[in-house]
């Protein structure tokens, strides 16, 4: 099935613990993003991703890495979790030069 | 730098109800709008956009205008079914395949 595929779905993490959410998309599309999403806040971009290799940071990058060792794949990983972290992360993805985005499923984490 | 504002939500309608959720932007240059849908439980799905001045987006009954003189991309719908409950997006971006500004979103609710 083409499209995104997060995982987990959901999440308990423990403060404190490392965590690392996967994203792959099949679609081949050169350009990766992660948001949270937060009531109130909409969506806001953590890092994003133009093409296999490259990474740069969004509106809120702190406390989050990511990277992206080939075009399908781009993982996020939060080395030390805080329960401000708790939100529900979405990845998506495009192709440059056209408009729109593909986003996954979501994952819910909760930081306790 | 660039930025979308929503009207706050929860937005509750009956069933046939004329939808209209006022979305308005600033941006540095010149931006392509667009409105996302998420369904609850999923990630956010491309509802309709337009790229220029006075183009209408449209889709599933839904329509926006892009109003330069407004800086606007209000979303309205004739007729809201039960269906239509889900949280809205508007967003921004300045080039194709450029990152999406979000707004804070707006909770739709359709009882029958």
């Amino acid at each position: 099935i083409a499209g995104i595929t997060q995982a987990p779905t959901s999440q308990i993490l423990a403060a404190g613990r490392r965590m690392t959410l996967r994203c792959t998309q099949d679609m081949r599309h050169n350009a990766m993003y992660w948001y949270r999403q937060d009531l109130g806040l909409g969506l806001r971009l953590i890092h994003y991703s133009n093409t296999a290799g490259t990474t740069g940071k969004g509106e809120v990058p702190d406390g989050y890495s990511v990277s992206r060792a080939n075009t399908d794949d781009f993982p996020l990983t939060l080395a030390s979790a805080v329960p401000s972290q708790t939100s529900v992360y979405f990845c998506a993805s495009s192709v440059t030069g056209s408009y729109g985005y593909t986003f996954g499923s979501g994952t819910r984490l909760t930081v306790v | 730098g660039n930025s979308v504002t929503q009207m706050e939500g929860p937005v509750t309608l009956s069933e046939e109800a004329f939808l209209t959720i006022n979305c308005t932007y600033t941006a540095t240059g010149y931006p392509s709008l667009f409105w996302y849908v998420q369904y609850p439980g999923e990630g956010l799905q491309l509802l309709l956009k337009a790229t220029k001045a006075d183009d209408k987006g449209s889709n599933k009954g839904f329509e926006a205008t892009y109003r330069k003189e407004t800086t606007s991309f209000h979303l309205e719908k004739g007729s809201v079914q039960v269906s239509d409950s889900a949280v809205y997006f508007c967003a921004l971006a300045l080039n194709a395949g450029n990152m999406l500004t979000f707004g804070g979103g707006t909770r739709l609710m359709v009882k029958p």
